[in-house]
């Protein structure tokens, strides 16, 4: 069974940097074909893909968002992490993770972590 | 980058209707495009993938067609558990999300 989940704070001031990590189980990232993402959204808005990485170490971003995201992997501890600097009050969104595989997109999903970006 | 523009934005049915929902894309492509059901808090569930390829245990009332820059998500005889939103995605060029279709109780 995939099971994922997000951590990371709550509540950031403007130019902090974001650090969310996702922790998942029933699958590894070291299998061919699989990747974990991250999507985000604000409260009452849509969904918005950021970032996603291979299980051979490719990583693909958004590309309006490419400058300030950083996308890692700790595949032993079966963490995925996910870095956002210089964060604004735009930023305010609910981060999830999401698995896939090649050929399909983001099937499971994290249930979500809501991050508040205010002064 | 190919954007996704959903209609309508709220769609108002009752249940035992048909509600059909339309996504365009900007540019074409070949069948990479998925549908979302959304519910108040939750994450995102997986209905269709590869345009009209049902996700393993989603109802059948549910269907997707079409290709090139117009998709479709079907919903035969609506049930009191398909209120919700419904994203489309395509995945052929990174990913990208429509605006979302909310479909509430007439």
């Amino acid at each position: 069974q995939i099971t994922l989940k997000e951590s990371g704070p709550t509540l950031l001031k403007p130019t902090q940097t974001l650090t969310l990590t996702c922790n998942f189980s029933g699958f590894s990232l070291s299998t061919s074909g699989v990747g974990v993402g991250w999507i985000r959204q604000p409260p009452g808005k849509a969904l918005e893909w950021l970032a996603l990485i291979y299980w051979h170490d490719d990583k693909r971003y958004s590309p309006s968002l490419k400058s300030r995201l950083t996308i890692t992997t700790d595949t032993s501890k079966n963490q995925v992490v996910l870095t956002m600097t210089d964060v604004d009050p735009v930023d305010t969104a609910t981060y999830f993770c999401a698995h896939k595989e090649t050929g399909r997109t983001f099937d499971h999903w994290g249930q979500g972590t809501l991050v508040t970006v205010s002064s | 980058d190919i954007q996704m523009t959903q209609s309508p934005s709220i769609v108002s049915a009752s249940v035992g209707d048909r509600v059909t929902i339309t996504c365009r894309a900007s540019h074409s492509f070949i069948s990479w495009l998925a549908w979302y059901q959304q519910k108040p808090g939750k994450a995102p569930k997986l209905l269709i993938y590869k345009a009209s390829t049902l996700q393993p245990g989603v109802p059948s009332r549910f269907s997707g067609s079409g290709s090139g820059t117009e998709f479709t998500l079907t919903i035969n005889n609506l049930q009191p558990d398909d209120f919700a939103t419904y994203y489309c995605q395509q995945y052929s060029s990174f990913w990208t999300f429509g605006q979302g279709t909310k479909v509430e109780i007439k």
